[in-house]
């Protein structure tokens, strides 16, 4: 089983509209979680932290189930900007590496 | 100039040539990360240096070289690549404060590289 695993699409979604993707991981001891996106020939930048309790910043909004393991992005109200790679990435205690997972990819359509 | 930022942007090399990457932040950052993206790959940790110091060097075969030579700019010294080392080198970097590496981690825009 992939340390991080993500379904890499590509998800086609009509402007306006809602999408969320899941991402999983296999270690039960990781402790931080990220979600960073990545637009066509750029660098990653981090989009947002996955709290424990959830997080919402704007029309994204984060999740975290420690039971199954898995975090998931949602994005509302989605726009042509919104398009990109999202990147999962999951970080274990103390000095341990972020493990990245391939990557969701978005195309949001007019 | 802030963030991280690399040269060069695009390297095409043969296999029996010698090149560097370089890469410098001008965040205030404590560590810097060489990545390595390959196509439908997930990004790979290849080295972590902290206060110029190499913590993690993650198996990465003898061809890539890295260098930092103070907390600010690091290399990658290539030489005898292969056709599949091809791919988008990223440079990052992010404070450490003891053993922890903190997150965000901010990323160069890359080098992509084509070993022919």
């Amino acid at each position: 089983r992939k340390e991080v695993e993500q379904d890499p699409g590509p998800f086609n979604v009509p402007e306006g509209a809602t999408v969320a993707f899941n991402c999983t991981y296999s270690n039960s001891a990781s402790q931080s979680f990220f979600w960073y996106r990545q637009d066509c020939r750029k660098e990653p930048k981090l989009l947002m932290s996955v709290y424990s309790s959830g997080n919402e910043d704007g029309r994204f909004t984060a999740q975290l189930n420690r039971a199954s393991q898995y975090i998931s992005l949602l994005i509302r109200d989605s726009k042509l900007s919104d398009s990109a790679t999202y990147l999962c990435v999951v970080k274990g205690l103390g000095n341990e590496k972020l493990t990245f997972g391939t990557g969701t990819r978005l195309t949001i359509i007019p | 100039e802030t963030g991280v930022t690399q040269t060069p942007r695009h390297l095409v090399m043969g296999m029996t040539n010698k090149k560097s990457l370089k890469c410098e932040q001008h965040l205030g950052h404590n560590a810097m990360y060489w990545y390595k993206q390959s196509a439908k790959k997930p990004l790979e940790l290849m080295f972590v240096y902290s206060l110029e110091e190499r913590v993690e060097n993650n198996s990465v075969p003898s061809r890539f070289s890295p260098e930092c030579p103070n907390s600010s700019h690091l290399f990658l010294h290539l030489h005898t690549l292969q056709p599949e080392d091809s791919a988008l080198y990223l440079c990052a970097s992010s404070h450490r404060t003891g053993d922890t590496y903190n997150s965000p981690l901010h990323f160069g825009n890359g080098t992509r590289l084509t070993v022919t």
